[in-house]
């Protein structure tokens, strides 16, 4: 069984753009979260999806979106970038929300110069 | 205030030899379950074990132990016969909540071991 898919793995932007980052889960797997990793911050969680509706959301400005589609994949989105938005960002999936262990995937870093 | 305590920004260790991660938490919720994962340098991060609060018995899994003081509010990680291949960095994570599979946790800053030869 695949694992989860994250793309792009590696990717610089510049201030005030913005950027999709996408995530396809484990097959059978209909939750999906975001975390965002960075050195000063550690591991923070971003949001939760199921279903297509999202479910949970931490603690970030309203620049960062996500979205999940009917297949289960999940993207996010961050607008306006800044250069604190540099981090690894991690998605996980799980079978249902409230059951199953959380599966990472290896992340999406981005870089903002 | 921190949710998750690890005091250890870095450990060393000998191949073959035991270590033991320190991890401290803080909640007032009387349902709570601990997770430890493994981060290597690809950035993944990789499930090891789990506590639940109302478990009667330390988790085990394999080479990976939990010692969990429920009083101390301590969970802290043993892993056995440590392997070079274990070198990586290990978080501890929380999750509040009724449900083990809640997918909302508050991780520690993390401890990178590394295992010599």
């Amino acid at each position: 069984k695949a694992g989860v898919t994250q793309t792009p793995r590696y990717l610089i932007k510049t201030r005030g753009q913005q950027v999709t980052l996408s995530c396809s889960p484990i097959s059978g797997h209909r939750s999906v979260s975001w975390y965002q990793q960075t050195p000063g911050q550690g591991l923070q969680f971003l949001f939760e999806y199921f279903s297509e509706t999202q479910r949970n959301k931490g603690n970030f400005p309203g620049r960062f979106s996500g979205r999940q589609f009917s297949n289960s994949r999940s993207e996010m989105n961050v607008s306006t970038l800044e250069l604190g938005d540099s981090a690894l960002y991690l998605c996980a999936s799980k079978e249902l929300p409230n059951t199953g262990e959380l599966f990472f995937g290896e992340g999406s870093r981005l870089t903002v110069l | 205030a921190q949710k998750i305590t690890q005091t250890q920004p870095g450990m060393f260790v000998q191949e073959k030899e035991a270590v033991t991660l320190d991890c401290t938490y803080d909640t007032s919720d009387p349902s709570y379950g601990l997770f430890w994962y493994k981060q290597p340098s690809s950035g993944e991060m990789i499930f090891l074990i789990y506590q639940g609060s109302y478990d009667q018995q330390n988790a085990t899994e394999g080479r990976y132990s939990l010692n969990f003081q429920k009083a101390r509010k301590s969970a802290n990680l043993v892993i056995s016969a440590s392997q070079l291949g274990d070198s990586a960095m290990y978080f501890c994570a929380m999750r509040e909540g009724e449900w083990r599979g809640y997918s909302t946790l508050t991780f520690g800053k993390g401890t990178m071991l590394l295992v010599s030869p």
